[in-house]
């Protein structure tokens, strides 16, 4: 079954570095979402993509995130100064067609951000 | 500003036992609302709903919509310790030619005791 894979699944840095985290979403999809969840708290949208572009973003993605589709296959998450409160789990999600006309978005395992 | 509210946070009932999760939402361009299940990681998606009294089943869950009050049950009957989860609430804000998010609500973590 097809599915969406995201790297690494986790990974500490210290606080002010970069990050780049990856998401292979599945084949055929043409929508792409960025979420994440802090311990504890809900999931969060921070961003979704399609056609190349930035469809929409939350006020969480300020200008120390960045998204990126490089080449055919990946879609990733840049941050670029970590901060302490940037720990949380990223969830990359993404969809075959807009999601309210299938309903169902694909979920990754998600990628464990840990700033120290 | 847009919400989803899901009670109650968590839940605690033994194998066998029939159990209802509310989700409550406020949001202003709804589209569709969403069940996933989550266990260990990434959220698995249960059902959508987007008509009012119309139930969708999937085995031993269910789940309903009711559009003029603003909210969604699921039930499940006969638990099983593998119905231990996260339960996730989610409904999908479109606005204009947008792509929308879902906006998720905090979670009913459910606990199925033997």
């Amino acid at each position: 079954e097809p599915e969406v894979t995201q790297t690494p699944s986790h990974q500490v840095t210290q606080m002010g570095q970069e990050v780049i985290l990856r998401c292979v979403p599945i084949s055929n999809h043409l929508y792409f979402y960025w979420y994440r969840q802090i311990l504890g708290q809900k999931v969060e949208f921070l961003v979704s993509f399609y056609n190349n572009e930035i469809s929409e973003k939350s006020e969480i993605f300020d200008d120390q995130f960045s998204v990126e589709r490089p080449d055919g296959s990946n879609f990733t998450l840049k941050i670029r100064s970590t901060k302490l409160e940037d720990s949380a789990m990223y969830f990359c999600a993404s969809s075959e067609a807009r999601g309210a006309f299938t309903g169902e978005l694909f979920f990754g395992e998600g990628s464990r951000l840990t700033v120290l | 500003e847009d919400k989803v509210v899901q009670s109650p946070l968590s839940l605690v009932v033994h194998e066998g036992d029939t159990v209802t999760l509310n989700c409550s939402y406020e949001v202003t361009n709804f589209r569709s609302l969403l069940w996933y299940k989550q266990e260990k990681k990434a959220p698995t998606f249960l059902f959508m709903l987007t008509s009012s009294g119309i139930e969708k089943k999937s085995g031993r869950l269910s789940s309903i919509l009711d559009k003029k009050e603003l909210f969604s049950i699921l039930n499940i009957t006969a638990t099983q310790t593998g119905d231990s989860a996260v339960y996730l609430c989610a409904v999908w804000n479109i606005y204009g030619g947008s792509q929308g998010n879902l906006i998720f609500g905090k979670g009913t973590k459910l606990s199925v005791k033997p």
